[in-house]
This record gives structure tokens, C-alpha cells and sequence, in this order.
């Protein structure tokens, strides 16, 4: 079974709609992470999460919400959905080493109308 | 404000023919990663580079670091078609735990 998993895979949805990008992760990290990739421009980060109560912009963060429900989960919402949120959403997580590289979930493609 | 460029974003070669990716950032960092994306699918971690002329390999690929001149590289070696992919540097910080991200580099082997 994979580490990180998303859900749902694929989604379409008008413009104005609220959605939500769900994450969970079994390899017992600490930190968890959202992305959004956008041709050209590689993956800039929306929210990150250090711990259960530790919740951070990223570069990107306007028009997006996040919660962390659990250590294993990280969940991130688009209030009102908008065409130029259209992209391809990661979920990543990470332990707290000095070495630790990011694991990524499968990716969600994301289509506003 | 941390940049990352790489260079080239695509690149297109012979197999058997050697390459190098550049990734160049702009502000000191402890950390450098590539990563690889392969078409439609998530990203796979090939190498963590930590100090000042580090160097890891694994097979055909080759990434090293220059913490003083804020560059890393990417060696191909004898290209086959399987490394066609996108790859990707991202520089980090120990202390905020973020990744920053090159916009990518696209290489394409011919047979």
C-alpha cells in the first residue's frame, strides 16, 4: 500500500464551489505539506504542518485552507472555487531529521469550470 | 526571497550521450534535493546532498553540490531511454522545513 494517498484522484467542479483535497499518510511523519503544480512553473507550496497544532502559510496560501485532523492527516480546501485553481495538487510529508527528504501521494487533478 | 532556476528546462538527447542539469539558487541553504516525475505520476526522491561538495550517484545519474557558488548539478551518463523525465532540484532549510522548487527540467532520450 502506498505511504501518502489522496483523495479523490481527479475532480471536476464549477466555479464558486467549495471542495476539499483529503491526505493521509502511514509512514508516522510529524510534518505534512500541500503543492500545487502548474506547467512550467514546478511546485510552489500552499500550506505546511509541523504537528497537530502547528499550521503554516506557504508561498501561496490566498484562496486555500487547510486542517490537520491527526498526526496521519491534512486535509486542504479551496472555499470558492476559482477557474485559475485549476492545476495538479501533492500532499508530502516528512519526518524530522536532518536528512529527511519529502514523500509524495499520488497527486489530485483539479478542474474548475 | 529563496530562488531556484534550473537549466535547461527541456532537454532533448541522444542515448548513449552525456548531460549535465544546472540548479542554481539565491540564497544560502543546508539542503538540496532531486527529485524525479515521470508523466502523470507523483515525484520520486533520488538524492539528498547536505554539505559543500557532496557528490552521490546512482547509476547513470550523478548530482553534486557547491554550497559557495549556490549550485548543483545533475550529470546523465551514457543517457538510455528510461531516464526520460522530469526532473527537479528543490533547496530547503533545516530550520523552516520548506522546499522551494526549480520550475523543472523536461529531458527526453531518443533512442
Amino acid at each position: 500500500d502506498a505511504d501518502v494517498t489522496q483523495t479523490p484522484r481527479n475532480r471536476i467542479t464549477k466555479t464558486g464551489k467549495r471542495i476539499m483535497l483529503e491526505c493521509s499518510q502511514t509512514k508516522g511523519h510529524d510534518r505534512m505539506y500541500w503543492y500545487r503544480q502548474d506547467p512550467g512553473l514546478g511546485l510552489r507550496l500552499i500550506y505546511y504542518s509541523f504537528d497537530v497544532k502547528d499550521i503554516n502559510k506557504g508561498e501561496i496560501s490566498d484562496g486555500y485552507s487547510v486542517s490537520r485532523q491527526a498526526q496521519a492527516k491534512f486535509s486542504l480546501s479551496l472555499e470558492s472555487a476559482i477557474p485559475n485553481q485549476t492545476a495538479l495538487y501533492f500532499c508530502a510529508s516528512s519526518g524530522t531529521g536532518s536528512a529527511e527528504t519529502q514523500y509524495f501521494g499520488p497527486g489530485t487533478r483539479l478542474l474548475v469550470l | 526571497e529563496l530562488k531556484v532556476e534550473q537549466n535547461p528546462l527541456f532537454l532533448s538527447m541522444q542515448e548513449g550521450k552525456n548531460y549535465t542539469i544546472y540548479c542554481n539558487y539565491s540564497t544560502t541553504s543546508d539542503r538540496l534535493y532531486w527529485y524525479r516525475q515521470d508523466p502523470g505520476k507523483s515525484l520520486e526522491s533520488l538524492f539528498v546532498l547536505l554539505s559543500n561538495g557532496a557528490v552521490k550517484q546512482e547509476g547513470r545519474l550523478m548530482a553534486s553540490l557547491d554550497t559557495k557558488a549556490r549550485l548543483s548539478t545533475l550529470h546523465i551518463t551514457a543517457a538510455v531511454h528510461d531516464l526520460s523525465a522530469t526532473y527537479f532540484c528543490a533547496v530547503g532549510s533545516s530550520n523552516t522545513g520548506k522546499l522551494i522548487f526549480g520550475q523543472g527540467t523536461t529531458l527526453q532520450v531518443k533512442p
